[in-house]
């Protein structure tokens, strides 16, 4: 079964960047992930899809500050130009129709 | 603009059920498949079931399979959640979620949530 890793936390200052990581299991590498992020409070909102060449579908309306990209098991939300609203929980997603969907455990962003 | 609104939510004592539903509006419901995530308090994200756009496809995690149904009626734009034996460890916020595609895909949309609170 594949496994989704992220790191638990992460911090960055207001106006910096910030690279957030989501590692696909062995065996699993060449899958797409989704990124949602969930604000405190609030239900999830999709950000983007990434897929394993590092293209990107990203949802509506999702400003250009995030962005993603993609190497070997690793895929990557890029936050550029932090602010203060971009404090929330970040998850990754992938999905199939041998493993169904699996959350990575989320990473908690905190804006300094 | 896709809405998801999910009702029907509370407390309930260990051993009952209680039905979710999830009005959608802003998007051809018919055609998209749909999905239910659950959050417990203070936890991440976990996928619950999944149902094909047309109703023909169901999926369930393990741990809701055999005491949850997942089922659509696509004249109304309504998705549902049966919930059967219900226990303290399904005590969390239910998401409905849109899927990108027909079949099970990413989740492009999701509603707001509805607490279910199991306990006596």
């Amino acid at each position: 079964q594949v496994v989704l890793t992220q790191s638990p936390s992460a911090s960055a200052s207001l106006g910096a960047s910030v690279k957030l990581s989501c590692s696909l299991s062995s065996g699993y590498e060449t899958y797409a992930i989704a990124w949602h992020q969930q604000r405190p409070g609030k239900g999830p909102r999709y950000l983007m899809k990434v897929n394993g060449d590092g293209s990107l579908v990203k949802g509506g309306g999702i400003p250009d500050r995030f962005s993603g990209s993609s190497s070997g098991a690793e895929r990557f939300l890029t936050i550029s130009s932090l602010q203060s609203e971009d404090e929330a929980d970040y998850y990754c997603q992938t999905w199939g129709t041998r493993i169904r969907v699996v959350f990575g455990g989320g990473t908690k962003l905190t804006v300094l | 603009q896709v809405h998801l609104v999910e009702s029907g939510g509370g407390v309930v004592q260990p051993g009952g059920s209680l039905r979710l539903s999830c009005a959608a509006s802003g998007f051809n419901f018919g055609i998209y498949g749909m999905h239910w995530v659950r959050q417990a308090p203070g936890k991440g994200l976990e996928w619950v079931a999944f149902i094909r756009s047309d109703g023909s496809t169901e999926d369930y995690a393990d741990s809701v399979k055999g005491r949850f149904t997942i089922s659509r009626d696509n004249s109304k734009d309504m998705l549902y959640l049966q919930m059967h034996r219900l226990r303290p460890e399904d005590t969390a916020t239910y998401y409905c979620a849109k899927s990108w595609e027909r079949w099970l895909d990413r989740f492009d949309h999701w509603g707001q949530g509805n607490l279910v609170t199991v306990s006596s």
